[in-house]
């Protein structure tokens, strides 16, 4: 499978806990997004990367939230001290270029409750 | 600041009928625009893109959309609806570096 792969696809941690979260992305792509989905809403840009370097946070990543694309190949998601609200899907997606027109391409996501 | 509205949050049609999913898009300049599907417990897919070469876009399973300047509208259509149609929908705008903004999509039930 060549697609966007991310892991782990659920997971269940405790508040307060920390979690971390890996997209591999299509190979040749040097863009990557994250984006966060709740139930019944359209998914939320959180974070993007251009090869290693992040271009642009949303204000939706509070400093809890950290992001990192070493190497410029996958990339990673950690999420300190979690909260209820924190719960969850969270979509990896990556694209050949940064442009206006470029298909994204995503992963089927994980799924993050905090209980 | 692009931005796009759905107008339905649920539309539900009979196997066979028509679909119309609605999308308005507001943007400071000439927009791309998309046009995505996701499936219970599947990633976003594609359905088909604008990107200003036709106004009219045709996508995969028999899907399109219109590209309407004046009216500021993309919407979805599809000429006979089938059972696999039912997912959520979404329509998204691209900001100017790539960004993919997402509407809150619509969800299509097809009745048997």
């Amino acid at each position: 499978d060549t697609g966007v792969s991310q892991d782990p696809r659920h997971k269940i941690t405790k508040r307060g806990q920390n979690v971390t979260f890996r997209c591999d992305p299509i190979s040749e792509h040097n863009r990557l997004y994250w984006y966060r989905q709740t139930l019944g809403q359209g998914p939320e840009f959180l974070t993007y990367f251009q090869n290693e370097a992040q271009l642009e946070k949303s204000r939706l990543l509070s400093d809890r939230f950290s992001a990192e694309r070493p190497k410029g190949s996958f990339s990673t998601l950690e999420i300190q001290r979690t909260e209820q609200g924190d719960s969850a899907m969270y979509l990896c997606a990556s694209s050949l270029k940064g442009e206006m027109n470029t298909e994204a391409f995503f992963g089927q996501g994980t799924r993050l409750t905090v209980v | 600041a692009q931005s796009v509205t759905q107008l339905d949050s649920h539309v539900s049609v009979s196997e066979g009928t028509p679909v119309l999913l609605r999308c308005n898009y507001s943007s400071s300049y000439s927009p791309s625009l998309f046009w995505y599907v996701q499936h219970p417990n599947k990633g976003l897919q594609l359905l088909l893109k604008y990107t200003s070469a036709a106004t009219l876009v045709k996508g995969i399973n028999g899907f399109e959309a219109e590209f309407k300047k004046s009216e500021t509208s993309f919407h979805l259509t599809k000429p006979s609806a089938h059972m696999s149609d039912a997912a959520e929908y979404f329509c998204v705008v691209s900001d100017r570096r790539g960004k993919l903004i997402f509407g809150q999509g619509t969800e299509l039930s097809v009745k048997p």
